[in-house]
């Protein structure tokens, strides 16, 4: 069982626009930044998203993140077939450990 | 161009004992904090150990006191030594370059596959 909450899987249709939330507690969510993290089909894991809302350099602006609280959102704008992913939110936690949520399955319909 | 490869994986009794290493490339390696995280096969990501780089090191409860993360600078060489292995360490097991001004994990590696079974 994952100390970060995410929905197992989430589907769109392409254009559309999906969000997967991430939720937690006052320990991790609640008082560190979030992460996202794209794994494509037989790849490792790709920085997405990094201190809530940060883009690294290369991922494109249809992508973005926001947390409120306890709890973080992913958003992907004009869905593309190529998005069809595993999502994962990570946080570090105050008990000194990171911790990561169980993955969302994205499907392109 | 940053590079992280992993070796080492492979089959163990268990009980047995592993050593994975992770060859970093394309960067400073003596200036970055390193980190071992897992994945078993067709589940999520678990933090496995980390390394500063001062040598300080850090573990969940799950691995700590079978697991030894150590770095070689000179050799930009990252290691995880596991003892006592269980079925339940079977996975993938990714090396990651810490990166302190994003606050997480910036470049991952391939991953090498650590299988503990008799």
């Amino acid at each position: 069982q994952s100390v970060l909450t995410q929905p197992p899987s989430a589907s769109g249709t392409p254009g559309q626009r999906v969000t997967i939330s991430c939720s937690g507690s006052s320990s991790n969510i609640g008082s560190n930044t979030v992460n996202w993290y794209q794994q494509l089909p037989g790849t490792a894991p790709k920085l997405l998203i990094y201190s809530n809302n940060q883009r690294p350099s290369g991922v494109p602006d249809r992508f973005s993140g926001s947390k409120s609280g306890t709890s973080a959102s992913l958003a992907i704008s004009g869905l593309q077939s190529e998005d069809e992913a595993d999502y994962y939110c990570a946080a570090w936690d105050d008990s000194q450990v990171w911790v990561f949520g169980g993955g969302t399955k994205l499907t392109v319909l | 161009e940053v590079q992280l490869v992993e070796s080492g994986g492979g089959l163990v009794q268990p009980g047995g004992s592993l050593r994975l290493s992770c060859a970093a490339s394309g960067f400073t390696f003596s200036s970055y904090d390193m980190h071992w995280v897992r994945q078993a096969t067709g589940k999520g990501l678990e933090w496995v150990s980390a390394i500063g780089t001062a040598g300080d090191t850090y573990y969940p409860g799950s691995v700590k006191g079978r697991f030894t993360i150590s770095r070689e600078n000179a050799k930009n060489s990252l290691y995880l030594q596991m003892n006592s292995l269980r079925a339940g360490d079977t996975a993938v097991y990714y090396c990651a370059r810490y990166e302190y001004s994003y606050g997480t994990f910036d470049y991952w590696g391939q991953g090498t596959l650590v299988t503990v079974s008799s």
